[in-house]
């Protein structure tokens, strides 16, 4: 089954760095998510893309967060300045359309850790 | 404000002992709502989606139904490899595409 790529599994920073977590969503899937999940909560949303615009973003996603659609292929979650309480693991996500029909699929993950 | 609740927080069960899982929900209107299970350090994996209390579903040994306030996850004669977490989401009619998600139910079934 074809499956969502992200990169790094694992990224370390230091605390006011900038971050881009990337993903590779699977090729004829037009929704993009990030999701994230901080250790021993829930899965939160985050932002959802959709025709290289955002078209629902949560209250997390405030404006040290961005997401682009750089090319055919990739999607990318940048923190610019990252606080302590962005650890946590984040999750991209892709579905074909944007009906309920559709299954989401999630990648693997990239747990960010803020020092 | 859409919340989803699953209960236990943890399952331990021997293998062949039959058991489900909870999850309550509250939204102002259902979409859908989603059965996902989760391996340590792994993304969510989808299991289900119901639409219309009365609904089931059915994949090898997990049968999800739903009413109109709570879904159940039911597992028959379960194997160590069903082990994970299952985690339960909404999605709400006028809530976009966006999930909801429980804090899910760690189901461990030991030989």
């Amino acid at each position: 089954e074809p499956e969502v790529t992200q990169t790094p599994s694992h990224q370390v920073t230091q605390m006011g760095q900038e971050v881009i977590l990337r993903c590779v969503p699977i090729s004829n899937h037009l929704y993009f998510y990030w999701y994230r999940q901080i250790l021993g909560q829930k899965v939160e949303f985050l932002v959802s893309f959709y025709n290289n615009e955002i078209s629902e973003k949560s209250e997390i996603f405030d404006d040290q967060f961005s997401v682009e659609r750089p090319d055919g292929s990739n999607f990318t979650l940048k923190i610019r300045s990252t606080k302590l309480e962005d650890s946590a693991m984040y999750f991209c996500a892709s579905r074909i359309t944007g009906s309920r029909r559709e299954k989401l699929f999630f990648g693997s993950g990239t747990q960010l850790s803020v020092l | 404000e859409d919340q989803v609740t699953q209960s236990p927080e943890a399952l331990r069960l021997q293998e062949g002992e039959s058991s489900s899982l909870n999850c309550s929900y509250t939204v102002s209107g259902l979409r859908g709502l989603f059965w996902y299970r989760q391996d340590p350090g792994k993304g969510p994996e989808f299991l289900f989606t119901l639409y219309s209390a009365g609904e089931e579903k059915e994949k090898e040994r997990l049968k999800a139904t739903l009413t109109k306030k709570e879904s159940f996850l039911h597992i028959t004669a379960p194997k160590p490899e069903d082990s994970a977490t299952y985690l339960c989401a909404v999605q709400a009619t006028g809530g976009g595409n966006k999930l909801t998600f429980g804090t899910g139910t760690q189901l461990k079934v030991e030989l």
